[in-house]
């Protein structure tokens, strides 16, 4: 069975850093593209970026509005993806999901962790 | 504002048939594959369908999924209340090198 738990939620100051995990189970992590997808509060989806799988060398891609102040990284001998969150603005404010891709070769989203909060606050 | 455009909202009496669509564009749509979401209140989202028609194992033949030129729709027959909850579509797109979503549709049950 597909496990995605998401960690490392909480409270920041603006300007402030966080790191999330994310620790997967029940697949061949280095398989798969990995994605991290946030929802604000009462608000829609919205893409955050990804790593590619170890067959694509793990580059990763950002959306335009977190580009430059988040990185995605993973460790695949701890089948764990990570977001490392800079700069941190109040519009950062979120539930921040780690997503799997389908298959292999199918690479949109196809299973979702549980979320962890994040709340950019003075 | 969304760069895959759903109505806000939809609904639909127990049994009925439902269409939710989504439009986007030739870089996003128009070339690549359409997936959509469930998302239950308070709970993460759910694969409903992928590559535009294709059924996760596990998923209700009611829902149905159809993608014609740079537009895609979410069909649900046989309505029912279990189904309130919000949907998105979601695909790649090629100009923006990343993936989008559309703003969601709340379904409601009447």
């Amino acid at each position: 069975e597909v496990q995605l738990v998401e960690s490392g939620g909480g409270l920041v100051q603006p300007g402030g850093s966080l790191r999330l995990s994310c620790a997967a189970s029940g697949f061949t992590f280095s398989d798969h593209y990995m994605d991290w997808v946030r929802q604000a509060p009462g608000k829609g989806l919205e893409w955050v970026g990804r790593s590619r799988n170890k067959a694509n060398s793990y580059t990763t891609e950002y959306a335009a509005s977190v580009k430059g102040r988040f990185t995605i990284s993973r460790d695949d001998s701890k089948n764990s993806l990570y977001l490392q969150m800079n700069s941190l603005k109040t519009e950062d404010t979120a539930v921040y999901y780690c997503a799997r891709s389908i298959a292999p070769r199918t690479r949109g989203i196809g299973y979702w962790g549980q979320g962890t909060l994040v709340t950019v606050s003075s | 504002q969304s760069v895959l455009t759903q109505p806000p909202s939809a609904s639909g009496t127990p049994g009925q048939r439902v269409t939710i669509s989504c439009s986007g564009s030739s870089s996003n749509i128009g070339s690549n594959t359409v997936n959509w979401y469930q998302q239950l209140p308070g709970t993460a989202p759910k694969l409903l369908i992928y590559s535009n028609d294709q059924r996760p194992s596990g998923v209700p033949d009611r829902f149905s999924g159809s993608k014609s030129g740079t537009s895609a729709s979410l069909a649900i027959s046989g309505l029912q209340s279990e189904d309130e909850a919000d949907y998105y579509c979601a695909a790649w797109d090629d100009s923006l090198t990343g993936r989008v979503f559309g703003g969601g549709t709340k379904l409601t049950v009447l």
